[in-house]
């Protein structure tokens, strides 16, 4: 148990579907990230939210739409994916302050299905 | 963009054996971060190194930050069947909080 928790564990959707991946993190962090885990590929960063503010979009399409209402809670929207989108979204949390090194906490992921 | 190549990819083990992986970068970090992975699960935290040349112990793990600030090598010692998992380096440089990881090198382990 990392302190970091994701709903749901597993979710088999549609092109046409949308659904809202859930992340929240219990270990009083103030920034949160999103990352893809695809098959054989290094992890990919999606998105930082700090202080919950987005401060990185690393290019990801427009389909997915992160939302951080608070430090503690962050959501992933998904619209229209598609089947390539298929893979382990992971959430991640970490104290960042200016100067100081900090680490991330992840939580144990969302396994996506595109059909 | 940076990239860290991890190496060996995989790795088929006997119980009882020593394991060494290391990764290797172009660019200097700052802070260098050990992960395993089991199945179906996130990453889970193993060591944090913050200094070149920091040696750091974690049970039968113990990892190092490279004196060139671009290499960190981790290592287990006497392998048991629960250390089966992908193993992922990450290096965080002064550039914001985001981290680089590895390609990952997977364990398996014979009984």
């Amino acid at each position: 148990e990392t302190g970091v928790t994701q709903t749901p564990r597993h979710l088999v959707m549609g092109m046409t579907n949308k659904k809202s991946l859930k992340c929240e993190q219990h270990l009083g962090h103030n920034a949160m990230y999103w990352y893809k885990q695809s098959a054989k590929k290094p992890l990919e960063l999606m998105f930082v939210y700090n202080f919950k503010e987005q401060t990185e979009n690393n290019s990801v399409p427009s389909r997915f739409s992160p939302e951080c209402p608070n430090s503690s809670h962050l959501f992933l929207h998904l619209h229209t994916l598609q089947p390539e989108d298929s893979a382990l979204y992971l959430c991640a949390s970490s104290q960042h302050s200016s100067g100081t090194v900090e680490t991330q906490y992840f939580g144990p992921g969302t396994r996506l299905l595109v059909l | 963009g940076q990239q860290l190549n991890q190496s060996p990819q995989s790795m088929f083990i006997q119980e009882g054996e020593d394991v060494s992986m290391n990764c290797t970068s172009s660019s200097i970090f700052n802070t260098w971060l050990w992960y395993k992975q089991d199945p179906g699960e996130g990453p889970v935290l193993l060591i944090a190194l913050y200094k070149a040349g920091e040696l750091t112990s974690n049970g039968r793990l113990t990892a190092q930050f490279g004196i060139t600030r671009k290499d960190s090598f981790l290592n287990i010692s006497a392998s048991i069947p629960s250390d089966v998992g992908i193993y992922f380096c990450a290096g965080r440089n002064n550039a914001g909080n985001m981290l680089t990881f590895g390609g990952g090198t997977r364990l398996m382990v014979k009984p």
